[in-house]
């Protein structure tokens, strides 16, 4: 079974502070994906990553980067925390070697309340 | 542009009822991929099935069924004599070929009441 982890369920941080967001999966896949999940907005995707030190922005970069060191974890990074960014962050995993549009699996989510 | 439209928010059927979630997406281009997943209250996205554009055969899986007809864009998902245990939300998605993400639609709270 495909695996995805997050560093934490919860997590609540101030405003300005620098957050780290933890996926890690181990399945060996290529692809990665960061989404943020919002009432009424769905899932929208934030960033990914086909390849070790490779990025690519979604639909909403602006107020986050992420970070790919490894094959098996992609990191995000928001440099400054807003209050706006308070939100259930999902990561996800496919295999990527048929294509992009491969299967994503994902980890259980991050729940983030910025005060 | 790709859209996915899953017009029912939220459905309450009580416990051994038969439920049929909709799902229209549109495309422009002729292979695509749809797929449904599954959000219990635990808040992970579950995979539950993955279709190719050319694949327009029926598929069971259980008390889960999947009804494709690229005549009305739409790929509806069943689930028959619910249970509580399938209170979820649960979104359709789409992608294409050609494009390197998965647009979700806005998902469709189900309630099985007991």
């Amino acid at each position: 079974d495909v695996k995805v982890t997050q560093s934490s369920r919860y997590l609540v941080k101030r405003t300005g502070e620098k957050v780290f967001l933890e996926c890690v999966q181990d399945m060996d896949h290529e692809n990665m994906f960061w989404y943020r999940q919002d009432p009424g907005l769905g899932l929208r995707l934030i960033y990914f990553s086909y390849d070790v030190k490779m990025k690519e922005k979604g639909d909403i970069p602006e107020g986050y980067s992420v970070s790919r060191e490894k094959k098996e974890r992609f990191s995000l990074i928001l440099e400054s925390a807003s209050t706006n960014q308070t939100s259930m962050y999902l990561c996800a995993s496919s295999s990527g070697r048929e294509s992009l549009t491969d299967t994503q699996y994902f980890g259980p989510g991050t729940r983030l309340t910025v005060l | 542009a790709q859209k996915v439209t899953q017009a029912q928010t939220e459905i309450s059927v009580v416990e051994k009822e038969d439920v049929t979630l909709d799902c229209v997406y549109e495309t422009r281009d002729t292979t695509y991929y749809l797929f449904w997943y599954k959000q219990p209250p635990s808040g992970e996205l579950v995979f539950l099935i993955r279709r190719n554009s050319f694949d327009e055969q029926n598929e069971i899986s259980g008390r889960y069924s999947w009804n494709f007809q690229k005549s009305t864009s739409s790929f509806n998902f069943t689930i028959t004599a619910s249970q509580v245990v399938d209170s979820a939300v649960y979104f359709c998605a789409l992608s294409e070929d050609r494009d390197d993400k998965i647009i979700f639609g806005k998902g469709t709270r189900l309630h099985i009441l007991p």
